[in-house]
């Protein structure tokens, strides 16, 4: 178990829907990542969150958003959905936020979004 | 850009041993990491190295790094069925953030 809780655990719906996947980072941990896994692109960054601010942006399209909470939780939206959205969504929370840190980022187990 | 290779597939039996290869393009990758995804499961943090270490040993993992060549491996000594999995090289890429560029993973397959 890392520490990093995300829900839910499975989803399915449909598309032009918009769904909200929910991230607890582990304790003590101010940074928090999405990362989206699917067959063809692999594990792509989304976007990373430092103690509510917005501190990197990866692959994340515009239907997408995310925000970091007061109490360090994170939600990721996921807008307007289409079949390609279908994927596994990854959080990871890490203590600090920058690379030269020595910082280990731990990875959720996932929220799988299947889009029909 | 950055860009992380790995081998797709790799089948060994039971107690020999694993090596996991792993390229990477940027030179200012500072730590490098290897996670373990089971089926269905999350990513399973194994070990990291930091850029400056060529080496790194714990207990069946060695983690080697050729920093000239930006060749990264992992060998798993004793490789057990329970081993069965992909596994993923990455590297922190030093934009000011920690963020992570991940290869496509390489399937480990055990066979007893």
């Amino acid at each position: 178990d890392s520490g990093v809780t995300q829900t839910p655990k499975h989803l399915i719906t449909a598309t032009g829907q918009r769904v909200t996947l929910r991230c607890s980072p582990r304790s003590g941990d101010l940074s928090v990542y999405w990362y989206q896994q699917s067959l063809d692109q692999g594990l792509q960054f989304l976007i990373q969150y430092y103690n509510g601010e917005e501190r990197a942006k990866g692959n994340i399209l515009e239907r997408f958003s995310a925000q970091q909470f007061p109490d360090l939780h994170s939600e990721l939206n996921l807008s307007s959905l289409e079949l390609g959205d279908s994927a596994l969504y990854f959080c990871a929370s890490s203590v600090g936020g920058r690379g030269r840190s020595g910082n280990t980022i731990y990875f959720g187990e996932g929220s799988w979004l299947t889009v029909v | 850009g950055e860009d992380v290779e790995q081998s797709l597939f790799l089948s060994v039996r039971e107690g020999d041993s694993s090596v996991i290869n792993c390229t990477y393009t940027d030179s200012s990758s500072t730590y490098l990491y290897w996670y373990k995804q089971e089926p269905g499961a999350g990513l399973q943090l194994l070990t990291y190295i930091f850029s400056n270490m060529d080496m790194k040993q714990d207990q069946r993992l060695t983690v080697l790094l050729n920093k000239k060549d930006k060749h990264l491996s992992l060998r798993i000594a004793d490789t057990q069925t329970g081993d069965s999995a992909i596994y993923f090289c990455a590297e922190s890429t030093y934009s000011g953030y920690s963020t992570l560029t991940f290869g496509k993973g390489t399937m480990l397959l055990v066979s007893p």
